[in-house]
């Protein structure tokens, strides 16, 4: 167990809903990321939060959007839903801010989204 | 072309073989690199850390970096069961805020 916990960890819905994916980072970490995996793009990266604050933005679509709250758990926000939308997304945390010099990266176990 | 190139596989061997699976990169900034092990409906699990080139070893797992080559490896010895998994080579250069991750490799190790 990673302790980056997400939630739900399945969900069905139709295209054009919006839905929105939780996570809570283990206990202690600043750094919250979101990253979309698909079989044929693989593990993109969308965006991460430090403390609360945004600090890096990647393969995010504009229908999308994430916030990180006080308590430091994140949220992402996905609306206009298109068929191509369908995939896993990861929330991962780390202690500090990049998440890759010298800090390892926890992922949870994910959401699988599925857009009928 | 991809900044991260992994031969998706998949790769099926009997237990108790070496597994060795490799990644090129693109970008010479890269300093950090890293292998996630994926099972099936799991979040990417951390196996291995390196940083710069040369080799790390962790009980039956072996990291390697040439960066010269821009190409790294992992290796697993004795591969069990458990082993079947999908092995991601993940990497970054400083003060980067991501990691760029290959497509992965999915293993199966046969009883």
């Amino acid at each position: 167990d990673s302790g980056v916990t997400q939630t739900p960890k399945h969900l069905i819905t139709a295209t054009g809903q919006r839905v929105t994916l939780r996570c809570s980072p283990r206990s202690g970490d600043l750094s919250v990321y979101w990253y979309q995996q698909s079989l044929d793009q693989g593990l993109q990266f969308l965006i991460q939060y430090y403390n609360g604050e945004e600090r890096a933005k990647g393969n995010i679509l504009e229908r999308f959007s994430a916030q990180q709250f006080p308590d430091l758990h994140s949220e992402l926000n996905l609306s206009s839903l298109e068929l191509g939308d369908s995939a896993l997304y990861f929330c991962a945390s780390s202690a500090g801010i990049t998440g890759t010099a010298n800090e390892k990266l926890f992922f949870g176990s994910g959401t699988q989204l599925s857009v009928l | 072309q991809k900044e991260v190139e992994q031969d998706p596989g998949p790769l099926s061997v009997p237990e108790g073989a070496i597994v060795s699976l490799n990644c090129t990169y693109s970008n010479s900034a890269f300093q950090y690199f890293m292998w996630y092990r994926q099972y099936s409906r799991k979040g990417p699990e951390l196996l291995m850390y390196t940083y710069s080139s040369g080799n790390k070893e962790d009980g039956r797992f072996t990291a390697q970096v040439d960066k010269s080559s821009k190409y790294i490896s992992l290796f697993i010895r004795d591969s069990q069961p458990s082993d079947s998994a999908t092995y991601l080579c993940a990497m970054s250069g400083p003060d980067d805020y991501k990691l760029s991750f290959g497509a992965g490799t999915t293993v199966t190790v046969r009883a």
